[in-house]
C-alpha cells in the first residue's frame, strides 16, 4: 500500500523566512498530494493541492512542487508569520484513502 | 466551518465501555473517512465508506467498527475501551471516487478513556 515519508518533523524559522516541508511516497499510482495545516486541538484545513499532471502550484505566499518521477513533493511557505505556525500534513492518494504523512511542526518566531 | 458535523465534541469513559462518534458529512459528499490521532502523533486511517458500503480499512481493531447509513451519516462504534484508545477521533468526507478527491474534515470527537 501507499507509504508517505515527510520531513523534517520539527521546523523552526524566523518570521520572514521561508519554509520548504518535503514528502516522498511510494506508490506511483498516486495522483492527488493535499496539504493541511493542523492548529493545535483543531481540525486538519486543506490549504493547497496538487494533482499529478502538474508540477507546480502557488497560492499567495504558499507553493506546492511536485516530482513525479522521484516521487517527491514539497510545500513552500515564503515571509512566514508567526499565524503559520501549526503541524503540517501532506498525504497521497492511496487505494480508496487519503495517506498522511507524519507531519511537521512549524514554529516561527517573531 | 468545513461542513462535517461530528458529535460530541468531547467524551469521557470509562475502561470497558463502549461507545458511538458520530459524523454528518457534507452535503453532496458520499464517501466518509474515520482516522484517529492519537496524542503528537499523525492521523492514522481507519475506514473508509462510500455511499453505504465499506471501501477501504486500515488497522482499526477488532473492537472498532464502523457503518454508514443511507442518509449517509457515519458512526464509529468503540468497544471494549482500553486507556491506550484515548485519542481524537475525526472524519473526512469526499464526494468519492470519480469525483473531486478534496476531503474535508470535522472538528473531531476528543475520546479520553479513564
Amino acid at each position: 500500500g501507499e507509504n508517505v515519508e515527510q520531513h523534517p518533523s520539527t521546523l523552526s524559522v524566523q518570521e520572514g523566512d521561508s519554509a520548504v516541508i518535503k514528502c516522498t511516497y511510494s506508490d506511483s499510482a498516486s495522483n492527488y498530494f493535499p496539504w493541511y495545516k493542523q492548529e493545535l486541538g483543531k481540525r486538519p484545513q486543506l490549504i493547497i493541492d496538487i494533482r499529478s499532471n502538474v508540477g507546480e502550484k502557488k497560492d499567495q505566499r504558499i507553493a506546492v512542487t511536485l516530482n513525479k518521477t522521484a516521487k517527491h513533493f514539497s510545500l513552500h511557505i515564503t515571509e512566514t508569520q508567526p499565524e503559520d505556525s501549526a503541524v503540517y500534513f501532506c498525504a497521497a492518494t492511496g487505494f480508496q484513502k487519503l495517506v498522511f504523512g507524519t507531519g511537521t511542526r512549524l514554529l516561527v518566531s517573531p | 466551518d468545513s461542513g462535517v458535523t461530528q458529535t460530541p465534541k468531547h467524551l469521557i469513559t470509562a475502561t470497558g465501555q463502549r461507545v458511538t462518534l458520530r459524523c454528518s458529512p457534507r452535503s453532496g459528499d458520499l464517501s466518509v473517512y474515520w482516522y484517529q490521532q492519537s496524542l503528537d502523533q499523525g492521523l492514522q486511517f481507519l475506514i473508509h465508506y462510500y455511499n453505504g458500503e465499506e471501501r477501504a480499512k486500515g488497522n482499526i481493531l477488532e473492537r472498532f467498527s464502523a457503518q454508514q447509513f443511507p442518509d449517509l451519516h457515519s458512526e464509529l462504534n468503540l468497544s471494549s475501551l482500553e486507556l491506550g484508545d484515548s485519542a481524537l477521533y475525526f472524519c473526512a468526507s469526499s464526494v468519492g471516487p470519480g469525483g473531486p478527491p478534496e476531503a474535508f474534515f470535522g472538528q473531531g470527537t476528543r475520546l479520553t478513556v479513564v
